[in-house]
């Protein structure tokens, strides 16, 4: 158990839709990061938020938008669905100690198909 | 851009046998960090081991051990006595230091592990 929770774990929408994904990081961590992994591949980092603002953020489009929240809570938030957008979601989060390397503790994700 | 290079992509292994698992990396910085993740089928991504760059000593942790190769950027995974449960994808990840959540993937390797 890493003591990260998403939800939902699995669901479907419709190109052009918007989407919600939620995920509760571990008490006390105050960096949470989102991954996008398609079939097959590894995980692709979108971005990370620390104390609550974005502070670092991958090769995807503005659609893609996030909120980090005091209770260690956060959302994944994407506008505008594709078909290219289905994968699964992984939230992450740490606990950021300045220049020394922090265990980032995966949850077990979230599977969006977009139909 | 730091890139990292998983060159197989389906490996087997005999119960109680050895294995190791090969994984390149690209950088300029001196200071970073390398991971071993293991990812299930439950799709849940889980730590195997870590390895600080500045360390000259290689990580272990029970059955699992790296050997890195900072000069040649080298980072192989080495499990022994392999068990059933082992079988699952495994990634390697590179993060540089001070990098609070912005972890790089490889394509993953899918091991299996055969009785």
């Amino acid at each position: 158990e890493t003591g990260v929770t998403q939800s939902p774990t699995h669901l479907i929408k419709t190109r052009g839709q918007q989407v919600t994904l939620r995920c509760s990081s571990q008490s006390g961590h105050n960096t949470v990061s989102w991954y996008q992994q398609a079939l097959g591949q590894g995980p692709q980092f979108i971005f990370q938020y620390y104390r609550e603002e974005e502070n670092g953020r991958g090769n995807f489009p503005p659609r893609f938008s996030g909120l980090q929240f005091p209770n260690y809570s956060s959302e994944l938030n994407v506008n505008a669905l594709e078909l290219d957008d289905s994968a699964l979601y992984l939230c992450a989060s740490s606990f950021f100690i300045g220049t020394a390397g922090n265990t980032i503790y995966f949850g077990e994700g979230s599977w969006l198909t977009v139909v | 851009a730091q890139t990292v290079t998983q060159s197989q992509p389906e490996m087997s292994v005999q119960e109680a046998e050895t294995v190791t698992l090969s994984c390149t990396y690209d950088t300029s910085e001196n200071n970073y960090y390398l991971f071993w993740y293991k990812q299930p089928p439950s799709r849940q991504m889980i730590l195997v081991i870590r390895q600080e760059a500045y360390k000259q000593q290689n990580a272990t942790e029970n059955r699992f051990s790296v050997n890195f190769q900072k000069a040649a950027k080298s980072f192989s995974l080495k499990i022994s006595d392999s068990q059933l449960g082992d079988t699952a994808m495994y990634f390697c990840a590179f993060m540089r230091g001070g990098s609070q959540g912005n972890l790089i993937f490889g394509k993953g390797t899918k091991l299996s592990v055969k009785p």
